[in-house]
């Protein structure tokens, strides 16, 4: 098993590019999330995934969107980037049933 | 806002002493995990108490749980230089499918 992907590793944005980060999973786990990694403040849940066709916000949600059409991806949008959103950014999947969570390798982006 | 708040923020010890990383955290929960970052990496779990145990342990791992203080305990015996990393505490908050992460315990084992 491959585990959780995630591409690309790094991206370079302009402030109003929009971009999709991929996340993939080849575990069949039900549960799904995103979160954002910065300096000083851990991990921020995004957005999160408990199956194909549902989702629902975390702690900052605003400026990303989320869509789960397959069990296997789950790709978070940035609609317009701004500096702000420069992070490292990790995916992470869950089997219902089980409370260990495994996560992606990251992906790092800046928004200049 | 973070459920879980690890103390302290930064460690640094000699290898083969003991590291105590403590984890505090504000609403009810079923369960709370200790995961492990190494620089630049992704996390990887290393141990999950539920509400219901008071102590657990995994290799040189020693993890204790009080409900009552809502705080948590990960204990890192006869450490080793490999051993250097960040570690997280996570609870799924009030039970929630949602895990959240506390900000981290940076870990510094000196050869």
């Amino acid at each position: 098993n491959a585990g959780v992907t995630q591409t690309p590793k790094f991206q370079v944005l302009k402030t109003g590019q929009s971009m999709t980060l991929q996340c993939a999973q080849d575990m069949n786990h039900e549960y799904m999330s995103w979160y954002r990694q910065d300096p000083g403040m851990g991990l921020r849940l995004i957005h999160y995934s408990v199956g194909a066709g549902i989702t629902d916000q975390g702690e900052v949600p605003n400026g990303y969107n989320v869509s789960r059409s397959t069990t296997e991806d789950f790709p978070l949008r940035l609609l317009s980037a701004a500096p702000s959103q420069t992070s490292v950014y990790f995916c992470a999947s869950r089997n219902r049933d089980h409370d260990t969570q495994y996560f992606g390798p990251g992906t790092r982006l800046t928004v200049l | 806002s973070q459920q879980g708040e690890e103390d302290p923020q930064a460690l640094s010890i000699q290898e083969g002493e003991n590291a105590t990383m403590n984890c505090s955290y504000k609403t009810s929960i079923n369960n709370l995990q200790w995961y492990r970052q190494n620089s630049g990496r992704g996390l990887v779990h290393l141990i999950l108490i539920r509400s219901n145990e008071r102590e657990k342990h995994s290799g040189r791992l020693r993890v204790t749980l009080d409900t009552s203080k809502k705080s948590s305990s990960l204990l890192i015996t006869a450490s080793r230089a490999a051993d250097t990393a960040s570690y997280f505490c996570a609870t799924d908050a009030d039970g929630s499918e949602k895990l959240v992460f506390g900000k981290g315990t940076k870990l510094t084992v000196n050869p």
